[in-house]
């Protein structure tokens, strides 16, 4: 079974450029989770989504992040501008449905970096 | 607001020096807690899921335990390559999973 597939592995862009992040889940999985995982901390949940719908992003700071996840399978996440403290990894991570209570599944991430 | 808070930060451990990892939380309708490994640049890796208070799982070294506020993770006899970040996430009644900052474990030969 092939994994949670996100791209690009790493990025380095300028304070105030704009920056997007992709993630493709497992197939069939329903859930789809975006994380930020600071340097030494815990993954901070970002928003879920529910097929192409969105369950909670309450803590996407929605001045400057965005997320869509079009015909509830691929999903993006941008941000406009970065600040420095964007710098962080971004996690996508995929689950079957609600009613299944399973784990949930981890890509690599993408290493962002904001100079 | 759900919270997970996990301690120590960080344990440094003899190879076959038994110790445990705790996770505190407080969550709205938990449906689950979840143990997950993480190692450097890489995404946390699945080890267990507990779903009720007295339950417990097993797998090679590690040993997950769950009560009403707390779960425990057990390591026994460590060896180095069980080296890692293990992290604590809550699932809750809203399916979003919520994670601690994770125990920093260092397995020394």
């Amino acid at each position: 079974e092939a994994g949670v597939a996100q791209s690009p592995r790493y990025k380095i862009i300028e304070k105030r450029q704009s920056v997007a992040f992709w993630c493709n889940p497992i197939s069939g999985h329903a859930t789809l989770y975006w994380y930020q995982q600071i340097l030494g901390q815990g993954p901070k949940l970002l928003i879920q989504f529910q097929n192409n719908g969105v369950v909670d992003d309450s803590q996407l700071p929605k001045d400057r992040f965005s997320a869509e996840r079009l015909k509830g399978v691929d999903s993006t996440l941008k941000i406009q501008p970065a600040k420095l403290e964007d710098s962080a990894v971004y996690l996508c991570a995929s689950s079957p449905r609600w009613g299944e209570n399973t784990e949930a599944f981890f890509g690599q991430g993408t290493r962002l970096t904001v100079v | 607001e759900d919270q997970v808070t996990q301690s120590p930060e960080a344990l440094r451990l003899q190879e076959g020096e038994s110790s445990s990892l705790n996770c505190s939380y407080t969550v709205s309708g938990l449906r689950g807690l979840f143990w997950y490994r993480q190692d450097p640049g890489k995404g946390p890796e699945f080890l267990f899921t507990l779903y009720s208070a007295g339950e417990e799982k097993e797998k090679e070294r590690l040993k997950a335990t769950l009560t009403k506020k707390e779960s425990f993770l057990h390591i026994t006899a460590p060896k180095p390559e069980d080296s890692a970040t293990y992290l604590c996430a809550v699932r809750d009644n809203n399916n979003d999973m919520r994670f601690g900052a994770g125990t920093r474990l260092t397995v020394k030969p």
